[in-house]
C-alpha cells in the first residue's frame, strides 16, 4: 500500500522568497499524488495532481510540483511566495480505488 | 456552486452523547467519503460510499456509523462520543471511485468532545 511522508512540520518563508515543500512516498504500483491546501477555518483545496506523462506538473496559484521517481519524491514548489499563501499542505497519494493516504502535512509562515 | 456542505460547523459533546454529521453535495457525485483530522496525522478515512447503497469501512472506523441517504447525502453517526474522537471531521466527495478521480471537500465540522 502507498504511504506519504512529509519531512518537514513547519516551514517559514519571507514573502517574496522561493518555497519547496518536501514529499516522498512509498514504492508501489504507478503513484498517483495529489498536493492540497487548507487555508485556516477551511476545508482542502486541491493544488495540482500528477497521474503519469510530464514529471513537472503545473497547478493553481502559481505552485509546480515534480515527479522523481528515482527519488520517489513529489515535491512541491513555489518561485515567490504571497502572504495568502500561508497554510497547511499535504501531499496525498491512492493506495487502492478508494483510499486517498495523506502525509502528516506542512504549516507554513509567511513573515512579512 | 455549494459543493460539499457539511452542517453544523462546530459542535460540542459530552462523553457518551450521541450526534450525527451530515454532509450533502450538488455535484451529482457517486462516491463519498468521511475523514478526520488530528494534528500530526492529516487525514485519516473512515468510512466512504462508492456508490448509493453502499458503504464501506475505511482506516478508523470504530465508534462511527455512516448512511448514504440518498446520492447527495452521506452522514455519519456517533453513537456514543468519547473525548478521542475529538476531532476535525471532512467529508468530500468524487464523481465515481477510482485513483483518477479528485475528491472535493467540505470545509469540515470541528467536534470537541468533553
Amino acid at each position: 500500500a502507498q504511504s506519504v511522508t512529509q519531512p518537514d512540520i513547519h516551514i517559514t518563508v519571507s514573502e517574496g522568497a522561493s518555497l519547496e515543500l518536501r514529499c516522498n512516498y512509498s514504492y508501489g504500483a504507478t503513484p498517483y499524488l495529489f498536493w492540497y491546501v487548507q487555508s485556516p477555518g477551511q476545508g482542502l483545496q486541491l493544488l495540482l495532481k500528477y497521474f503519469s506523462g510530464d514529471t513537472l506538473v503545473q497547478g493553481i496559484k502559481g505552485f509546480e510540483a515534480e515527479f522523481k521517481r528515482s527519488q520517489s519524491s513529489f515535491n512541491l514548489r513555489k518561485p515567490s511566495v504571497h502572504w495568502s499563501d500561508a497554510a497547511e499542505y499535504f501531499c496525498a497519494s491512492f493506495s487502492n480505488d478508494y483510499k486517498l493516504s495523506f502525509g502528516a502535512g506542512t504549516t507554513v509562515t509567511v513573515r512579512a | 456552486n455549494a459543493g460539499v456542505t457539511q452542517t453544523p460547523k462546530f459542535q460540542v459533546l459530552k462523553t457518551g452523547q450521541s450526534m450525527t454529521l451530515q454532509c450533502a453535495q450538488d455535484m451529482n457525485h457517486n462516491s463519498m467519503y468521511w475523514y478526520r483530522q488530528d494534528p500530526g496525522m492529516g487525514l485519516r478515512l473512515i468510512y466512504y460510499s462508492a456508490s448509493e447503497g453502499t458503504t464501506d469501512k475505511g482506516e478508523v472506523p470504530n465508534g462511527y456509523n455512516v448512511s448514504r441517504l440518498n446520492k447527495r447525502e452521506f452522514s455519519l453517526r456517533l453513537e456514543s462520543a468519547a473525548p478521542s474522537q475529538t476531532s476535525v471531521y471532512f467529508c468530500a466527495s468524487s464523481p465515481v471511485g477510482g485513483a483518477k478521480n479528485i475528491q472535493y471537500f467540505g470545509a469540515g465540522t470541528r467536534l470537541s468532545v468533553l
